[in-house]
């Protein structure tokens, strides 16, 4: 099932911070976020696994809340180069090996204004 | 550059006929991955390799739909007897860990 991102769209001035939130009425092992830019493909920004684990870069923080399924990415001071479509993907909890294909969430539509 | 390509870019056809997609992983990669984007929406999965291996295909995935992935290397995707609702950007990914998928810029696909 997919993920619920909230808010659709947000348009912020240049130095502002954002929070892009997602949900998920599924078990998660893990949540995936990736930037898009118009025309571009999708760019990994963080993972959060169960249990704690995050891998991402530096100016991107995220939460992620396994009893409530639901993940939050924060981006602070927000520069021009972070406009673009937010997708959070999850991985639906399981037993076992492998890796799913991720279920990505509608988007959030991130515009920074000079 | 040795990112993931896929060939071609775009695709014009007409309803009915077959296309092939074709997506090159990076090298060391094992893992391969497939999605369909439409507008305004993210990426949906359609399928997954470890290596040769087909290992997960979306229940969504219609029967003319079929992707190979031999010797563990390139992949295709066929669409059989196109619809025009095939019309969508077709996203290749690949990665050799569970982080971090890689994705190629994409064929876009029109049927007409």
């Amino acid at each position: 099932q997919q993920p619920v991102q909230s808010p659709q769209a947000v348009i912020l001035r240049e130095g502002e911070d954002a929070v892009i939130n997602c949900s998920s009425s599924k078990a998660l092992y893990s949540v995936h976020w990736y930037r898009q830019k118009h025309g571009e493909a999708p760019v990994f920004l963080m993972i959060l696994l169960k249990g704690g684990e995050q891998k991402g870069h530096d100016k991107i923080s995220a939460s992620f809340n396994e009893k409530k399924q639901q993940s939050s990415l924060y981006l602070t001071a927000s520069q021009l180069s972070y406009s673009g479509t937010y997708f959070c993907g999850t991985e639906r909890g399981y037993s076992g090996g492998g890796a799913d294909g991720l279920t990505f969430g509608k988007g959030t539509h991130l515009i920074i204004q000079p | 550059d040795t990112g993931v390509s896929q060939n071609p870019r775009h695709k014009i056809t007409k309803r009915g006929q077959n296309v092939t997609f074709r997506c090159d992983p990076i090298s060391e990669h094992n893992r391969l991955y497939w999605y369909r984007q439409t507008l305004g929406q993210g990426p949906e999965f359609l399928t997954y390799f470890q290596n040769e291996a087909q290992l997960e295909k979306s229940r969504l995935l219609s029967d003319r739909f079929s992707a190979e992935r031999p010797k563990g290397s390139f992949s295709t995707l066929e669409i059989q007897r196109t619809e025009q609702g095939d019309s969508a950007m077709y996203l290749c990914a690949s990665s050799s860990t569970r982080i971090e998928q890689f994705f190629g810029p994409g064929t876009r696909l029109t049927v007409l």
